[in-house]
């Protein structure tokens, strides 16, 4: 089974612009989460997509957004790099099933590395 | 609220020793707890989880975790370490199996010393 794949594996970008970030999620994953992992900052909670739509989103601010497609793919859009942007994006899917508490664990992408100059 | 603290950004043992990554956590809620593991230029791994049961669980590559409630923690353990598990690794917690609330530590760095 494919894994949750990212594009791109490298971006670099200079501040004011826009970045795109994408991600597949594993065939038959409803669910998406995007995570930044910056330097000393650790892993923090960007946000959350199933079924199309935003479930959650952490404490970022508005420049920070995506979407999630009919086939669950997903992008998140970063307006007005700033440096501090630089970091490392994961993406991450899981199986959300609605009429039950059972989903699954997050399974991650290899990231998308973001530096902004 | 939830939260994770993993006691030692940095922990450094020789290939053979054996390993003890510390995780506490703080949970309103019964917990659900992860551990992951992250090589370089990757993205995370699920090692193990605890959700409900034995408290004693055991996870990919040899390691385990035993959760203890009476002393909120979930440390993680592998009795004998290879030069292949230098990595980082991630304690995190959920209201849920899931990950919608999953709220992750600061990481801790696994160097093995030949």
């Amino acid at each position: 089974e494919a894994g949750v794949t990212q594009s791109p594996t490298h971006l670099i970008k200079t501040r004011g612009q826009q970045a795109t970030l994408r991600c597949s999620p594993i065939s038959g994953h409803t669910s998406v989460y995007w995570y930044q992992q910056a330097l000393g900052l650790g892993l923090q909670f960007l946000l959350w997509y199933d079924e199309g739509e935003e479930r959650n989103r952490g404490n970022f601010p508005p420049r920070f957004s995506g979407r999630q497609f009919p086939n669950y793919s997903s992008e998140l859009n970063v307006n007005a790099l700033e440096l501090e942007d630089s970091a490392l994006y994961l993406c991450a899917s899981s199986l959300v099933r609605a009429r039950s508490s059972y989903n699954s664990p997050l399974h991650f992408g290899n990231g998308t590395r973001l530096t902004v100059t | 609220a939830q939260s994770v603290t993993q006691l030692g950004s940095h922990v450094s043992v020789s290939e053979g020793a054996l390993v003890l990554l510390r995780c506490n956590y703080s949970s309103s809620v019964p917990p659900y707890l992860f551990w992951y593991v992250q090589y370089p230029n990757q993205g995370l791994q699920l090692l193990l989880k605890y959700t409900t049961g034995a408290t004693l669980v055991k996870g990919i590559n040899g390691f385990e975790a035993e959760f203890k409630k009476s002393e909120t923690s979930f440390h993680l353990t592998k009795p004998s370490a290879h030069m292949s598990d230098a990595a980082e690794y991630f304690c995190a917690v959920s209201r849920n199996q899931g990950a919608q609330k999953l709220v992750f530590g600061q990481g801790t760095r696994l160097t093995i010393n030949p």
